[in-house]
């Protein structure tokens, strides 16, 4: 079945390192990626996105990168600091504008990212 | 920004009884919103697809007897866990997509639901 996966489960990091969480994606008919921050007991916070005709988009002091020949996502935090300690989910959009799975998330299976001071 | 409220923000029920869940969007109106569940260190899996005025979407595997959906409003969509059981112990999220913006979605803060 279609799934988005992640290749490392835990991250750990000093402070004032670059983080970089990766993902894999199954779907190549997904259009859009969302990168997901959740601290423990809340939701999960929209970080950056990215739509598949872009490879890379940056935000404050994230980027995210998209590989569609090998259906990879990255995201890469500048300067980690401590609040950025957190577990970190890409999703995938499934399938394109107007078809039957178009709106619904697929979840990564996360990474948890500790970020040492 | 857009904001997602969900209530009760967690709950504790006796297994057999029901528990209802709410989620609304506060500033925007959300003809689609979508229910997850999440077990502890797991991620989100997409419960069922909520569209105001119809029917609900379920995925596959998940029991749409047991787990009611209502959107009745634009703003408000119900998620209500009959006859609860100690494994239907978890944490549900919403999220709620804008109507006018396609593919924008906002999610809740959670609830956590533990049945004893």
């Amino acid at each position: 079945g279609e799934s988005v996966g992640l290749h490392l489960p835990t991250l750990s990091v000093q402070e004032g390192d670059n983080s970089i969480i990766n993902c894999a994606y199954s779907n190549s008919a997904s259009d859009y990626f969302i990168w997901y921050k959740q601290e423990s007991g809340k939701g999960p916070q929209f970080i950056i996105d990215i739509r598949s005709n872009m490879d890379k988009r940056q935000g404050q002091r994230v980027t995210v990168l998209l590989n569609k020949t090998v259906k990879h996502l990255s995201l890469q935090i500048a300067a980690t600091q401590p609040g950025d300690s957190a577990v970190y989910f890409c999703a995938e959009n499934g399938g394109k504008a107007g078809g039957t799975s178009y709106g619904k998330l697929t979840f990564g299976q996360g990474t948890i990212l500790t970020v040492h001071p | 920004g857009a904001v997602v409220s969900q209530h009760p923000s967690w709950v504790i029920c006796k297994s057999g009884t029901s528990v209802k869940i709410e989620c609304r969007s506060l500033d925007f109106q959300a003809t689609t919103m979508f229910w997850y569940r999440q077990f502890p260190k797991q991620s989100l899996m997409l419960m069922a697809t909520s569209n105001e005025g119809s029917k609900a979407t379920y995925e596959q595997g998940v029991e749409k007897d047991k787990f009611l959906i209502n959107h009745a409003s634009l703003t408000l969509s119900t998620l209500t866990v009959t006859s609860a059981h100690p494994e239907d112990s978890s944490f549900y999220i919403c999220s709620a997509r804008d109507s006018r913006l396609a593919g924008e979605q906002y999610f809740g803060p959670g609830t956590r639901l533990t049945v004893t």
